[in-house]
This record gives C-alpha cells, sequence and structure tokens, in this order.
C-alpha cells in the first residue's frame, strides 16, 4: 500500500515566517501534488512535481514555492507567511505513466495556522 | 480545461435512507472520473474511479456511481447509509499533463451528514 506521510499535523506560525511544509512517500513515484483545502472550494493544485528537480506551476502558486531534491520527498514553502495561507494542506503523489485512471495517493493533510 | 459541478454542499440523510451525491463533469475528452472521500481529520481516501470498462462503477463501502455522457454525470449512491459514512466527499476529473502527469480537478465537496 502507498504511504504518504506529511510531517506535521498541525501546525502554528507567525506571519511573515518561512515556513516548510514537508511530504515523503515510500512508492517510488515520479509525481507529487500539493494541494490546499479551503471550505466551499474544495482542494486547490499549487504546484506539482513530475521529476527530481521539475516542477509546474498549479492553479494557485502565487506566495508559494517548492523542492524536490529527492524523489521521495516534496516540500512546499511559504516565502513569507500570511494569515491567508491558514488552511489544509494536503500532498499527493501519482506514479509516472500509468494512464489517466489511476488515482493520487494523498497523505493526512496538514492544518497551517497563521497568526 | 476540466471543471467539476457538486450540487449540495451539505447533504442529509437517515441512517438506512439511500444516499445520493451529484456529480457532473465538462471535458472535451473522454473523462477519468474519481470519487474520494474524507474523513474527520484524515487526507482523501479513494471510493471508486471510472475507466470506461463498465457504466456503473462498484467502490468501497457499499458505493457506486454511474457513469452517464449523456447527462455529463457521475452521481455517487449508497441503498442504505450508515451513521459511518459521515464524511465530505470529493468528485473529481483526471486531465491529461503535459508530461504524463495526470492532474485531478476537483468538486467543492459535499459534506454528508447522517441522521441517527
Amino acid at each position: 500500500d502507498v504511504k504518504v506521510t506529511q510531517s506535521s499535523r498541525y501546525l502554528v506560525k507567525r506571519t511573515g515566517e518561512k515556513v516548510f511544509l514537508e511530504c515523503v512517500q515510500d512508492m517510488d513515484h515520479e509525481n507529487m501534488f500539493w494541494y490546499r483545502q479551503d471550505p466551499g472550494l474544495g482542494l486547490r493544485l499549487i504546484y506539482f512535481s513530475y521529476d527530481v528537480k521539475m516542477k509546474e506551476k498549479g492553479d494557485i502558486p502565487e506566495g508559494y514555492s517548492v523542492s524536490r531534491e529527492k524523489k521521495e520527498r516534496f516540500s512546499l514553502i511559504l516565502e513569507s507567511a500570511s494569515t491567508n495561507q491558514t488552511s489544509m494542506y494536503l500532498c499527493a503523489s501519482l506514479g509516472q505513466g500509468r494512464g489517466l485512471n489511476q488515482p493520487q495517493h494523498f497523505g493526512d493533510g496538514t492544518r497551517l495556522s497563521i497568526l | 480545461a476540466q471543471s467539476v459541478t457538486q450540487l449540495g454542499s451539505h447533504v442529509s440523510v437517515s441512517e438506512g435512507a439511500l444516499v445520493l451525491l451529484r456529480c457532473n463533469y465538462s471535458s472535451s475528452v473522454p473523462p477519468y472520473l474519481f470519487w474520494y472521500v474524507q474523513y474527520p481529520n484524515q487526507g482523501l481516501q479513494l471510493l471508486l474511479k471510472y475507466t470506461s470498462a463498465a457504466t456503473l462503477v462498484k467502490g468501497i463501502n457499499g458505493f457506486e456511481a454511474e457513469f452517464k455522457k449523456s447527462e455529463t454525470s457521475f452521481h455517487l449512491t449508497k441503498p442504505s447509509a450508515h451513521m459511518s459514512d459521515a464524511a465530505e466527499y470529493f468528485c473529481a476529473v483526471s486531465d491529461p499533463g503535459s508530461f504524463g502527469n495526470e492532474k485531478l480537478t476537483f468538486g467543492t465537496g459535499t459534506r454528508l451528514t447522517i441522521i441517527p
């Protein structure tokens, strides 16, 4: 079974801080994704990565960056945290070239509060 | 671009009653569709997926969904609701990416409440 692990379940940070959210998967998947989830808006894609050191912007990349130095790890970085980045953040992974009907596998999420 | 519409942000049903959660999609190509469930304080778990092999798809926990191309719908049903079904449900459509990766576009979710 695929395991996607997010380093923190709950995180509280202050405005202006640089925040790192970490995600690790154990299935050698090429693709990894970061979403944020807000009530009434569903999940929105922030960034994704299809290989080590490769990244693509999703639908809402502003205020975020990512890092993929190793295949199993995908980090989301809030360069200067703001209160409107208070949200639930979900990481997912997916194997390459397995067809459009393969599901993404999700971690349990990090609930981030920016004070 | 793909899009997904889930009608009803909140649905309440009595225990033992039929569950019907609605999902409509827009897609310019044959879609690949998914239903995910999210229990409180957890990530998303796959319920079922449409793979074009059959229009009626059976998933986990007694859920099923029917793909209707003419209605561009993929509604989720369960004949008899159980208290443990209380959760948030997301419909998603797969969007072909430039590099063979598959982005998902999600609906806004439906929170299902079960009335004892």
